[in-house]
């Protein structure tokens, strides 16, 4: 059964900063991998696509890297902003649905 | 606005009522998921419809819990005799063959 872990489950960090979220999952026959910001009281919002064959993807301010082997996956913000305090949750798909498996998330609060 | 909608955004009900939610995934997307996430978790997979046929149900979803998606556009999810336990939100997404999913805003329920 797949499982996804997120890691830290909230962080705190001044704005400028860069920080790294991390996911793991437990089985690698996956199809790909996204992940997602959520406000509080909100949907979810899609920011990066990493399909199976791939090992990153970049869109602004964020990269997210993907190594199956090891069933990882970071999310990296650069230089932060307080517009950024959300939480960020990491899903994997896999199966002839390609039904997504959550993590809890990671609430990152960026001060000003 | 081309993305997913749900309705109605809040449902309060009494414990024992029946309540429906709509969803409307982007037109040109076949495939159609129904999640449920609870303070503090990720969403969590309930089912799927590929077009108008349901193709998966996750074991969250009792015998209480129906889903339609008829003509294989917009999606109803009912639920009968609500419980407390049912209180969450209820998220709808869409995607075409394998790729992205986009999330609707979700239904917040609260069961007295």
């Amino acid at each position: 059964k797949q499982e996804v872990t997120q890691i830290p489950a909230a962080l705190s960090v001044p704005e400028g900063e860069n920080l790294v979220l991390n996911c793991s999952f437990t089985d690698s026959a996956i199809y790909n991998l996204q992940w997602f910001r959520q406000d509080p009281g909100k949907g979810l919002t899609s920011l990066l696509l990493i399909q199976s064959s791939q090992r990153e993807q970049t869109s602004g301010r964020l990269n997210a890297s993907l190594d199956k082997s090891s069933g990882r996956s970071t999310l990296y913000i650069a230089a932060s902003q307080p517009g950024d305090s959300a939480t960020y949750l990491c899903a994997v798909t896999g199966g002839a649905t390609n039904k997504l498996i959550f993590g809890t998330g990671t609430l990152l609060a960026v001060q000003p | 606005d081309t993305g997913v909608s749900q309705d109605p955004r809040h449902k309060i009900t009494k414990r024992g009522q029946n309540v429906t939610f709509r969803c409307d995934p982007i037109s040109e997307h076949n495939r159609l998921y129904w999640y449920r996430q609870t303070l503090g978790q990720g969403p969590e997979f309930l089912t799927y419809f590929q077009n108008e046929a349901q193709l998966e149900k996750s074991r969250l979803l009792s015998d209480r819990f129906s889903a339609e998606r008829p003509k294989g556009s917009f999606s109803t999810l009912e639920i009968q005799r609500t419980e407390q336990g049912d209180s969450a939100m209820y998220l709808c997404a869409s995607s075409s063959f394998a790729s992205e999913q986009f999330f609707g805003p979700g239904t917040r329920l609260t069961v007295l």
